[in-house]
């Protein structure tokens, strides 16, 4: 199993400028959640997914959209980049039996210029 | 708001035991206390978690006290490559449809292993 898998690793954008972070999982997890890390910070929860067709905002929500169309699959997109949102952003997946801890991809470091 | 409290860093040497502590001093009933570390720019990773006993597994202990208020890891022969961030959270241990089971994350405890 590849786990989480999260592209691009990198990513410098212009303020204004829209992009998908992508995020993947082959372990056939339900729950799955996007995260941003910001400098001496903890990760702090933007949306997750409950399963396909079902998403809910976290604590930092404004600014991005998600969607669920398949298990594997839970992009991540930047309407409008701003310098705000320079961070570090993890995906993750959780399965359904105890104990439900979550597996965390390696997560892409964005610039926003 | 996370709803534990940890020290900001704790340093150990090589080979002992690593002690970190976790205040939860509202925690709930149902809520289980989960540990995560977070190595250098890693995306974080489960260690152990637990209701009310004390567990053990191949990275670490947990310790919990009776009255559940407070928790301490334990990393019984601490290496260099146990220097990372350490979160303790607590979430309730159901794979419920809402809110309820997301991980809310602290600062956590950065712990520093020296030669």
């Amino acid at each position: 199993n590849a786990g989480v898998t999260q592209t691009p690793k990198f990513q410098v954008l212009k303020t204004g400028q829209s992009m998908t972070l992508q995020c993947a999982q082959d372990m056939n997890h339900e729950y799955m959640s996007w995260y941003r890390q910001d400098p001496g910070m903890g990760l702090r929860l933007i949306h997750y997914s409950v399963g396909a067709g079902i998403t809910d905002q976290g604590e930092v929500p404004n600014g991005y959209n998600v969607s669920r169309s398949t298990t594997e699959d839970f992009p991540l997109r930047l309407l409008s980049a701003a310098p705000s949102q320079t961070s570090v952003y993890f995906c993750a997946s959780r399965g359904a039996s105890a104990p439900y801890e979550q597996y965390f991809g390696p997560g892409t470091r964005l610039t926003v210029t | 708001d996370a709803k534990t409290t940890q020290p900001p860093s704790m340093d150990c040497a090589e080979g002992r035991a690593a002690n970190l502590p976790c205040n939860h001093s509202t925690i709930s009933g149902n809520e289980y206390v989960y540990w995560y570390r977070q190595i250098h720019s890693q995306g974080p990773q489960y260690i152990i978690h637990g209701l009310k006993n004390n567990e053990t597994n191949e990275m670490a202990s947990l310790i919990i006290t009776e009255d559940r208020k407070s928790s301490t890891l334990i990393l019984p022969h601490a290496t260099l490559r146990d220097t990372a961030v350490y979160y303790c959270i607590v979430r309730v241990d159901q794979n419920y449809g809402g809110s309820q089971g997301n991980l809310i994350f602290g600062k956590g405890t950065k712990l520093s292993v020296k030669p």
